[in-house]
C-alpha cells in the first residue's frame, strides 16, 4: 500500500519567515520517486522537485530546500525567507517503481495550504 | 509552446447529463492520467493510459469513462452514474510509465446544477 501524509492542513506565516512543510510516506517498494508540487490559485500543478529513493542527498534551489530522510520516511520542504508569491497549496507525492506496482501513477498527500502575509 | 491543454476551464452540467472533458498534449508523452481534486482531499486517480488504445481504472473510476484513440488526446466523460461529479479535474502526462516527471494541465472545474 502506498500512502502520503501531510499532517499540516494550513500554515500561515508573515513574509520573510522560514517555513517547513512536512511529508511522511509509506510504501513497501524499495525503489520509488518522491515529488513536491505547488498549486497556485490558478489551479495548475507546478512541478518543484523529484527525488529518487536511492538518493538521500538534500537539495537546495534558491530559497527552496528539501530534506529527505529514509530512516523516518520523510521528505520535508523548507522555504526560506518566504514571500507572498509563495502562497499556494503544496502537495507531496509518491510514485512506486517496484515490480508489480502501477508504474507512473502518483499518490498524493492531501496538501498544505500555505498563506504568506505581507 | 509544448504543454497540456484542458478545456473548458469551467463547465456546468445538469443532473442526469453526460459531459466530456478534453485533454490534449503536444509533448509526445506516452502516459496520460486523470485526477480528481476535492477540497481537503488531495488528488485521486480516476483513469490512466500508458499507451494508445489502452487504459486502466484508477481508484475512483466508477461513473467515468475514457478513450485513448490518439497519443495526444485523453478525453474523460463524466456520466450520469457519477453520484457526486462536482469537483476540479486535472489531466497529466509523463514521458512514459516511469513518470520521472508529470506535467499537469490547468484543470477543469465541473459544477452540477
Amino acid at each position: 500500500a502506498q500512502k502520503v501524509t501531510q499532517a499540516q492542513t494550513e500554515i500561515s506565516v508573515v513574509e520573510k519567515e522560514d517555513v517547513t512543510l512536512d511529508c511522511v510516506y509509506e510504501t513497501r517498494d524499495t525503489t520509488y520517486y518522491l515529488f513536491w508540487y505547488k498549486q497556485p490559485p490558478s489551479g495548475e500543478l507546478v512541478f518543484l522537485i523529484r527525488r529518487n529513493s536511492f538518493d538521500e542527498q538534500n537539495e537546495i534551489s534558491g530559497r527552496y530546500s528539501w530534506n529527505f530522510q529514509k530512516s523516518t520516511s520523510s521528505f520535508n520542504f523548507t522555504i526560506t525567507a518566504s514571500q507572498v508569491v509563495d502562497s499556494a497549496v503544496y502537495f507531496c507525492a509518491l510514485t512506486p517503481r517496484g515490480r508489480g506496482s502501477t508504474l507512473g501513477r502518483l499518490y498524493f498527500g492531501r496538501g498544505t495550504q500555505l498563506t504568506v502575509w505581507p | 509552446d509544448g504543454g497540456i491543454t484542458q478545456s473548458p476551464k469551467y463547465l456546468f452540467r445538469k443532473e442526469g447529463q453526460n459531459v466530456t472533458l478534453s485533454c490534449e498534449q503536444n509533448l509526445n508523452h506516452d502516459a496520460m492520467y486523470w485526477y480528481r481534486q476535492d477540497p481537503g482531499q488531495g488528488l485521486r486517480l480516476i483513469y490512466y493510459s500508458q499507451i494508445v488504445n489502452d487504459f486502466q481504472k484508477g481508484d475512483i473510476a466508477e461513473g467515468y469513462s475514457v478513450s485513448r484513440e490518439k497519443k495526444e488526446s485523453f478525453p474523460l466523460t463524466v456520466t450520469s452514474a457519477q453520484k457526486n461529479p462536482t469537483a476540479f479535474y486535472l489531466c497529466a502526462s509523463s514521458i512514459n510509465r516511469q513518470n520521472t516527471e508529470a506535467f499537469f494541465g490547468q484543470g477543469t472545474r465541473l459544477t452540477v446544477v
